[in-house]
């Protein structure tokens, strides 16, 4: 079974202090791809970075990066310089390949002023 | 450039009717899917579809629920005989292929509410 796991339902941080949210999976496959989502109090559902399993240089979107770690099947966040509006739940989901997304529980984030 | 569109908003339904979910792909998308997601938890597949044709419908529960993506007009999810059970926020996915490259973008949901 390909299984999403985000160990941290809430963290919070200062504002302009670096987080870093955990996610590992299990899956057999070798091509696939992981997304993080942001879903903000409006909760609509917004696309924060990309990662395609094939390439070993980690993506990065401004001031949020990934660390990514294949062999440990993990894929973790990083937003520096943290903002208010970067208040949100935060959601790993992979697509294994089968053209689905299968999404974390999500780590509620809260940045404090 | 509209996003993916859904509507209504928010849907109220007694126990009993039916609920019927409309999602307007983005222009130039041709994929959609839709997920499901329960008070606190993390969205869940439900269903993927291209015009007129169902490609994976493998997180539908098996009674109540249908969708369709026909050749003209939205994308819809219909659920018969709502149960208080049904009560979450529905969103749909648009991406301009099937291959898992490529993004889905999020429509704001569709949030129902079963009385």
């Amino acid at each position: 079974a390909q299984t999403v796991t985000q160990s941290q339902p809430e963290m919070s941080v200062q504002e302009a202090e670096t987080v870093t949210l955990s996610c590992t999976y299990d899956t057999s496959e070798n091509n696939y791809y992981l997304f993080w989502y942001k879903q903000p109090p409006s909760r609509q559902m917004i696309l924060v970075i990309r990662q395609e399993a094939y390439k070993q240089q980690n993506a990065t979107e401004n001031r949020f990066s990934v660390n990514f770690q294949k062999a440990a099947k993990s894929f973790s966040l990083k937003i520096s310089d943290s903002q208010l509006g970067d208040t949100a739940m935060y959601f790993c989901a992979p697509d294994f390949g089968n053209e689905k997304l299968t999404f974390g529980t999500g780590t509620r984030l809260t940045i404090i002023p | 450039n509209a996003g993916v569109m859904q509507n209504p908003r928010h849907l109220v339904r007694r126990r009993g009717q039916e609920a019927r979910l409309r999602c307007s792909p983005m222009k130039g998308h041709s994929h959609v899917y839709w997920y499901r997601q329960l008070p606190e938890e993390g969205l869940k597949f439900m269903v993927y579809l291209q015009k007129e044709n169902i490609i994976d419908e493998s997180g539908m529960p098996k009674e109540r629920f249908s969708a369709e993506f026909p050749k003209e007009g939205p994308s819809i999810l219909r659920i018969q005989q709502v149960v208080r059970g049904d009560s979450a926020a529905y969103f749909c996915a648009s991406s301009r292929d099937r291959r898992s490259s490529y993004e889905q973008y999020f429509g704001p949901g569709t949030r129902l509410t079963v009385t």
